[in-house]
């Protein structure tokens, strides 16, 4: 079946480096790709989507690339601040009604 | 514009009594699902409904009923609840019905404890 595997964390970076969350993904055909993030006491928001191959969602300085060779979605972000601290969550839905959501990687950016 | 409405948002229960989670959204969708959220598993998928009338079973649908009678909202009921019930629920609602484009719009959540 359809499932989601992203990177352990936590994660702790300081103010201004680079991030990198890893995501990769199990489907048939050609699901559409999603980075959600948690921030504490909230629901889930969406923070970038992408719905082919070689798509690159971005939004907020953040930016992931649809890779169907790798099956693969990969979080990344030039320069992370201290209010990008939050849950992040790699996600796929396929051509069912289901949405499949990776274990959720938890980042810190300290000051 | 509201989003998606849960309610309540926190709620202490004995083992066996029974509630509803509350769910409504305003943005005439027609997929509307339930999490729960558990640490270290992510989000799996409770029930969900792609239009009035019409429910499914996701992921752990066990110990949980569902019923959709209007587009707007989506009660989720605990008949009998368990400690292993202890979690946090959100609601998330859809406007295509199956795949596709749509993200889902979460509501805030309810964190249930099961004493």
């Amino acid at each position: 079946g359809d499932s989601v595997t992203q990177m352990e964390g936590p994660v702790t970076l300081s103010e201004e480096a680079f991030l990198t969350i890893n995501c990769t993904y199990t489907a048939t055909g050609y699901p559409s790709l999603f980075w959600y993030v948690q921030y504490p006491g909230e629901g889930l928001q969406l923070l970038l989507k992408a719905t082919k191959a070689d798509d690159k969602g971005s939004n907020k300085g953040f930016e992931a690339t649809y890779r169907k060779e790798t099956t693969s979605f990969h979080l990344e972000k030039g320069s992370v601040q201290v209010s990008d601290s939050a849950v992040y969550f790699c996600a796929l839905v396929n051509t069912g009604n289901q949405f499949y959501f990776g274990t959720g990687t938890s980042l810190t950016v300290i000051p | 514009n509201a989003g998606v409405t849960q309610t309540p948002k926190f709620q202490v229960l004995k083992t066996g009594q029974s509630m509803t989670l509350q769910c409504a959204q305003d943005m005439n969708h027609e997929y509307m699902s339930w999490y729960r959220q558990d640490p270290g598993m992510g989000l799996r998928l409770i029930h969900y409904s792609v239009g009035a009338g019409i429910t499914d079973q996701g992921e752990v649908p066990n110990g949980y009923n569902v019923s959709r009678s209007t587009t707007e909202d989506f009660p989720l009921r605990l008949l009998s609840a368990a400690p292993s019930q202890t979690s946090v629920y959100f609601c998330a609602s859809s406007r295509d019905s199956g795949g596709g484009n749509s993200p889902l719009h979460f509501g805030n959540g309810t964190r249930l404890t099961v004493t």
